[in-house]
């Protein structure tokens, strides 16, 4: 079975763009979170999406959003760069209602200029 | 609240030796506790999760404890090899797994 996939797997953008991340979960995992990976600020929950709802938000500005799709892939877009974006962003999977058993991606290394 | 402190934040353990990893966390509305390994270059990968119900779960070499008055768990590694030399996460949820906290990580370096 085909474990998390994330793309891509390097950004680089200058502040002010914007970008979209992917996510494919493991086929027929239905719940996709969003993590931002820092040295600084660790491992920090950026949202959780269930059938194709937003169920949890993290303390994130509205900058950021995302959204899943009938498939359970999900984007995750994030407006107005800036240089304090740059950071590894994962994707977990889990298969339920329930995300206790996540399995993450490999992530999508995102740098801002 | 809503923290998972861990210590501690480095270690360096001889092969062969135990590597022991500790969490704290305050909310008593916690109750699944996993532990994440992290490579270089990987997404976390989850090692080993205990709930609140049980004091101790062992997986190979791997080992939680937990202490629940104390609101306190950890991880050992007996046996510790070069190959663990990693990153680990001890993370808290609650709600059904709704709400993942992690803690800020402990490098591990085994020495040969």
């Amino acid at each position: 079975k085909a474990g998390v996939t994330q793309t891509p797997r390097y950004l680089i953008k200058t502040r002010g763009q914007q970008v979209t991340l992917s996510c494919s979960p493991i086929s027929g995992h239905r719940s996709v979170s969003w993590y931002q990976q820092t040295p600084g600020q660790g491992l920090q929950f950026l949202f959780e999406y269930f059938s194709e709802t937003q169920r949890n938000k993290g303390n994130f500005p509205g900058r950021f959003s995302g959204r899943q799709f009938s498939n359970s892939r999900s984007e995750m877009n994030v407006s107005t760069l800036e240089l304090g974006d740059s950071a590894l962003y994962l994707c977990a999977s889990s298969k339920g209602q329930f995300k206790d058993t996540q399995y993450f991606g490999p992530g999508t290394r995102l740098t801002v200029l | 609240q809503q923290q998972v402190k861990q210590s501690p934040q480095s270690l360096i353990v001889q092969k062969g030796g135990i590597s022991i990893i500790n969490c704290a966390y305050e909310n008593t509305a916690f109750d699944y506790f996993p532990w994440y390994q992290q490579f270089p270059g990987k997404g976390p990968a989850l090692l080993i999760a205990i709930r609140p119900d049980v004091s101790e779960k062992k997986e190979g070499r791997f080992t939680i404890s937990f202490n629940k008055s104390a609101k306190q768990f950890s991880l050992h590694i007996m046996d510790s090899q070069p190959g663990d030399s990693a990153t680990y996460f001890c993370a808290a949820s609650w709600g059904y797994g709704q709400n993942f906290v992690f803690g800020p990580g402990t490098r591990l370096s085994v020495l040969p």
